[in-house]
């Protein structure tokens, strides 16, 4: 099956400064992908999505990098916040697998005020 | 806009019992996915449903049923519960099936004594 993992479990950041939170995936055919934010005892916060055919999408103060050729995705996020402080997942739909998103364990983040 | 909501928020059962969890998806969403979260995991994928079909089933025993009712709402059964059921059962709703942005509930805290 599908395997989503991330690099690192905990990062910490000085507020004010930026983040980088990477995952890698195994399943090349792999064609969309979401970051989520969860905050302790409340479900996920969609962030950002990517499709397979970009390498790069921007949002608010969040930007995530797709590499097809190493299956890598990365989160930035700039000028950290406390309030960003959460568990960073990112998800991935295998095409044609409707609904079916496959998360890692997580990156904790703690930004440091 | 209402979210995606589910009821029970929490729940205690004891082993060999049966539960049932309700989710409303966003309005105009036609499509939802059900998803367990042990502490300290990632969700995993367990069901989802479009169109009051099952669209795809994850990796779980059959004591895990779920459907979805013409309004699009859909409940999560699971029987002869183990202590290994414990977990955050989440709902995620998406307007169509495929890659398209998907968006979590607070989920059910399931706890099983």
């Amino acid at each position: 099956g599908e395997s989503v993992g991330l690099h690192l479990p905990t990062l910490s950041v000085q507020e004010g400064d930026n983040s980088i939170i990477n995952c890698a995936y195994s399943n090349s055919a792999s064609d969309y992908f979401i970051w989520y934010k969860q905050e302790s005892g409340k479900g996920p916060q969609f962030i950002i999505d990517i499709r397979s055919n970009m390498d790069k999408r921007q949002g608010q103060r969040v930007t995530v990098l797709l590499n097809k050729t190493v299956k890598h995705l990365s989160l930035q996020i700039a000028a950290t916040q406390p309030g960003d402080s959460a568990v960073y997942f990112c998800a991935e739909n295998a095409a044609a697998g409707g609904n079916q998103f496959y998360f890692g364990t997580g990156t904790s983040l703690t930004v440091i005020p | 806009d209402a979210g995606v909501t589910q009821s029970p928020t929490h729940l205690i059962k004891t082993r060999g019992q049966h539960v049932t969890l309700r989710c409303s998806p966003i309005s105009g969403h036609k499509s939802v996915s059900w998803y367990q979260q042990v502490l300290g995991q990632g969700p995993q994928f367990i069901f989802q449903y479009y169109e009051k079909e099952e669209r795809g089933r994850g990796n779980f025993p059959d004591r895990f049923s779920a459907r979805q009712f013409p309004n699009y709402s859909s409940e999560l059964n699971v029987n002869a519960l183990l202590l290994g059921d414990s977990a955050l059962y989440l709902c995620a709703s998406s307007f169509v099936t495929g890659s398209y942005e998907q968006y979590f509930g607070p989920g059910t805290r399931l706890t099983v004594t």
